[in-house]
This record gives C-alpha cells, sequence and structure tokens, in this order.
C-alpha cells in the first residue's frame, strides 16, 4: 500500500524559533498533499491544501505567513512554522492524495508530528 | 470549519461485545470514510462508502451510506482489545477533494 512519512516524529522548540515538518510519499506520486492540525482530544482540522508546483491554499483562519508550505516535487511537502508559540503546539499530519479522478481518491496518512513550543 | 457529528463520543465495552456508531451532518456528502487512529498516529482507512444505501464490510467491520447521505454508520463485530483507539468518520462534498472530520468516537475494549 501506499506510504506517506513524516519528520520528524517529535519536536521540541523553544519560542520565537521555526520548525520545519517534511512529509513525503514514499512509494507514489501524489498530486495534492493536505496538512491537518490535531489538538488533544480533538478532530484533525485541514489546515491547508499543497499542490505540486503552486501555492498552497490555506483553510480560513489559517495564516499563511505562519504557516509556510512548499510542495517541491511530487513526493515532498515541507510545512514550516515560522516563529512558534506554545498556542502551536499540536500533533500535526499530512497526507497524500493518490490519483487525479476526484473525491474517491484515496488519502493517505502520515504517521504525524508531535510539535511541542516551550 | 465545519465538522461532522459522531455519537457516541466515547465506548467502554467487554471484548466480544458488538459496537456501533454513527456519523451525522446537516449537509449532503458524496463520500463517507472511516478510519481508525492510535495514540500518536495517523488515522487509517477502514472503510470508503461511495454511493447512498451502499453497504460495504472490511473483515468485522461493517459501514453504510446513508439513503440521505447526511449519516453514515459503523459497525464492529465481536470487538478484541487491539479495537482500541478513536475513529472517526470523515466525508467529502461536492467536487472538492478536502475531507472533512468527524468528532471522533473513542473505543476501549475490556479483555
Amino acid at each position: 500500500g501506499a506510504v506517506v512519512s513524516q519528520h520528524p516524529s517529535r519536536v521540541i522548540c523553544k519560542s520565537g524559533t521555526s520548525v520545519k515538518i517534511e512529509c513525503r510519499s514514499l512509494d507514489f506520486q501524489a498530486t495534492t498533499m493536505f496538512w491537518y492540525r490535531q489538538f488533544p482530544k480533538q478532530s484533525l482540522m485541514l489546515m491547508a491544501t499543497s499542490n505540486e508546483g503552486s501555492k498552497a491554499t490555506y483553510e480560513q483562519g489559517v495564516e499563511k505567513d505562519k504557516f509556510l508550505i512548499n510542495h517541491a516535487s511530487l513526493t515532498l511537502s515541507t510545512l514550516t512554522v515560522t516563529s512558534a508559540h506554545p498556542e502551536d503546539s499540536s500533533f500535526y499530519i499530512c497526507s497524500a492524495r493518490v490519483g487525479t479522478s476526484g473525491n474517491q481518491d484515496e488519502q493517505f496518512f502520515g504517521p504525524g508530528t508531535r510539535l511541542t513550543v516551550l | 470549519g465545519q465538522q461532522l457529528n459522531q455519537s457516541p463520543q466515547s465506548m467502554f465495552i467487554q471484548e466480544g461485545e458488538d459496537v456501533s456508531m454513527n456519523c451525522t451532518s446537516s449537509s449532503i456528502f458524496n463520500t463517507w470514510l472511516w478510519y481508525k487512529q492510535d495514540p500518536g498516529e495517523g488515522p487509517v482507512l477502514l472503510i470508503a462508502l461511495y454511493k447512498a444505501g451502499e453497504l460495504t464490510s472490511n473483515g468485522r467491520l461493517t459501514a453504510q451510506f446513508g439513503i440521505t447521505r447526511k449519516d453514515s454508520f459503523l459497525n464492529i463485530s465481536a470487538s478484541i482489545p487491539s479495537d482500541v483507539g478513536i475513529y472517526f468518520c470523515a466525508g467529502h462534498r461536492g467536487a472538492t477533494n478536502k475531507l472533512i472530520f468527524g468528532t471522533g468516537t473513542l473505543l476501549a475494549v475490556q479483555p
């Protein structure tokens, strides 16, 4: 099956620093990647949709200057949390979509990255 | 953003019992998906439903896409300890590729 990896799995940083999270599709090319955020005991909330070679589309309420997304290839998308603050501490999960035939294409999820901002 | 409402919020059952959980929305969905998430992991797809009325099984799991396209249920038969986790429904509205997730159901299975 399709495998999506994330790196790092955990990161602890000081307030004010920037953190980069990588999302890779290991055995397939992903036309679209998605970034989600999940707070403790809550559901996954979509942050942005990322298409290779174009600008990401952000959901309402998500600051694009704070959460920088780069999708340079069909197998790699990165999320950079700039000037991180404690309230950015969360579980960040990416997914990669296989195919181009519409919403019946499956999304495969990465294992997530736990960000803790001190 | 919009979320799908799942019930129950949590369930504590004995091993061997059957489980049923459901997901409802005020809007019509074109697909319904059921995921399981283990602690500290990403969600894993269990069952995907694409047509209203569709009933699909995957081992001990059975899910149905409601006729009104506003709800779905997931049943787990003869639960085992490894069924423990959080179950999320999710769906697509319209032609969008965006997934909207439910509020989740925490399942605990007592051996």
